[in-house]
This record gives C-alpha cells, sequence and structure tokens, in this order.
C-alpha cells in the first residue's frame, strides 16, 4: 500500500489566491481528517470525514477554508482566498480504528 | 485548559540515556493512547497504542497509562541519536467510532552522539 498520498509536497502562493491541496486515503479506511501544524499551536485537527461525510468542521477556522471528499478515495481542502497567516503544513491522515496513518503534508506558504 | 498537556521540550540527553516524556489530560473518557513520533519534515507516524491502562512494551520503547492520574508515559531505554524527533501523545474516548484524536504538543527529543 502506497499510504496516504498527499499533493503538492510544497506550494507557494500570493495573497488572495486560490489554494487547494489533495489527499488521497489508504484504501478500505472510512476516517478522513485534515489537519494544520504549526510551531506556536501544534497539530490543530480542521474537519474529519466518516464514511464521506463531513462529521465536525468545527476546527476550520474560517468561511475561507473549505473541504470536501467526493468519494472514498479523494479529499480536498480549499483556502479562497488565502493569507499569510494560512503557512502551515497541512497533513491528511485516514484511519480504520483508532489510531491514524498520516500522509507527509503540503507544506504552504503565502507571501 | 487544554484536554492534552505536554512539555514541548527540547529535551537533550547522551546516547544511551533512558527518556522519559509525558503527557496529562483532563477527559476521564479518554480510553484509547497513542503515542507518535515525527522526524522533521515528515507526518507523524504511530509508535505505541494502548487501550484503557496498564503497560506496553515494544524493543526499547514501553508506554504506561495512569487513568487515575489521567497520566501517560513513554519510556525509551538506551537512547540512539535516531530517535531524535518530535514525540506526540495522542488520545480518544471510547465513543468516537471514527476514531477521532486528540493529540499533544509535542516534546522534541535530541540525542547526542
Amino acid at each position: 500500500d502506497a499510504g496516504v498520498i498527499q499533493s503538492p509536497r510544497h506550494e507557494v502562493t500570493e495573497m488572495g489566491q486560490e489554494v487547494t491541496l489533495r489527499c488521497k486515503p489508504i484504501s478500505g479506511h472510512n476516517s478522513l481528517f485534515w489537519y494544520r501544524q504549526t510551531m506556536m499551536r501544534g497539530l490543530e485537527l480542521l474537519i474529519y470525514f466518516n464514511n464521506n461525510v463531513p462529521i465536525d468542521d468545527s476546527g476550520m477556522p474560517e468561511d475561507r477554508f473549505s473541504a470536501k471528499m467526493p468519494n472514498a478515495s479523494f479529499s480536498t481542502l480549499k483556502i479562497q482566498p488565502s493569507e499569510p497567516r494560512d503557512s502551515a503544513v497541512y497533513f491528511c491522515a485516514s484511519s480504520f480504528s483508532p489510531g491514524y496513518t498520516f500522509g507527509s503534508g503540503t507544506r504552504l506558504t503565502v507571501v | 485548559q487544554k484536554e492534552v498537556e505536554q512539555d514541548p521540550g527540547p529535551l537533550s540527553v547522551p546516547e544511551g540515556a533512558i527518556v522519559s516524556l509525558n503527557c496529562t489530560y483532563s477527559n476521564s473518557a479518554f480510553q484509547y493512547f497513542m503515542w507518535y513520533r515525527q522526524y522533521s519534515r515528515k507526518g507523524p507516524e504511530l509508535l505505541m497504542y494502548t487501550y484503557s491502562s496498564g503497560n506496553k512494551e515494544d524493543g526499547r520503547f514501553t508506554a504506561q497509562v495512569d487513568k487515575s492520574s489521567k497520566y501517560i508515559s513513554l519510556f525509551i531505554r538506551d537512547s540512539q541519536p535516531s530517535d531524535s524527533a518530535t514525540y506526540l501523545c495522542a488520545m480518544s474516548d471510547a465513543s468516537s467510532n471514527t476514531g477521532k484524536l486528540i493529540f499533544g504538543q509535542g516534546t522534541t527529543l535530541q540525542v547526542k552522539p
């Protein structure tokens, strides 16, 4: 199994631009999680899905953030418009039972 | 107060030392306890997984859970430079069938040769 696959690995964008992060979970895992990691705040849960249905999006910081999971093998996290304070590493993780498998993350820099 | 508290360190030890990493938590409903290891510029990887109280050993690593004190520990024996990483505790309650985890801040460990 290739594990959780995230793309792109790095993204540099200008303030105000739309950013789309992508995730392919492990086949058979029924839960998918989006996290953001910064030095100051650590790992923050943004949103998670169970069986492709959003369960809890209370961690999404603002309406500028949105996430979708159109099918069991794909999810996106979109930021529109992006701001410098969105700069962080964004992780996707999938799970079949307690315990996640994380992707390698997308390092986002908004200038 | 955060649900899970973890001293961010950094913690620096000589090679061969015994390392103790700890977390405290406030939610008595937590039943699943995990430790993740994260190398620089990598995603966290599951290291140890414990259900409810007790100890679990895996090679040089031992995880302990004391639910009465709401305190969990990870011990690393004969620490190696390759153990240098950030260690994150994580936990969830048994009612969460989606497996939602609450993470600690992470402790950065450096093992010096």
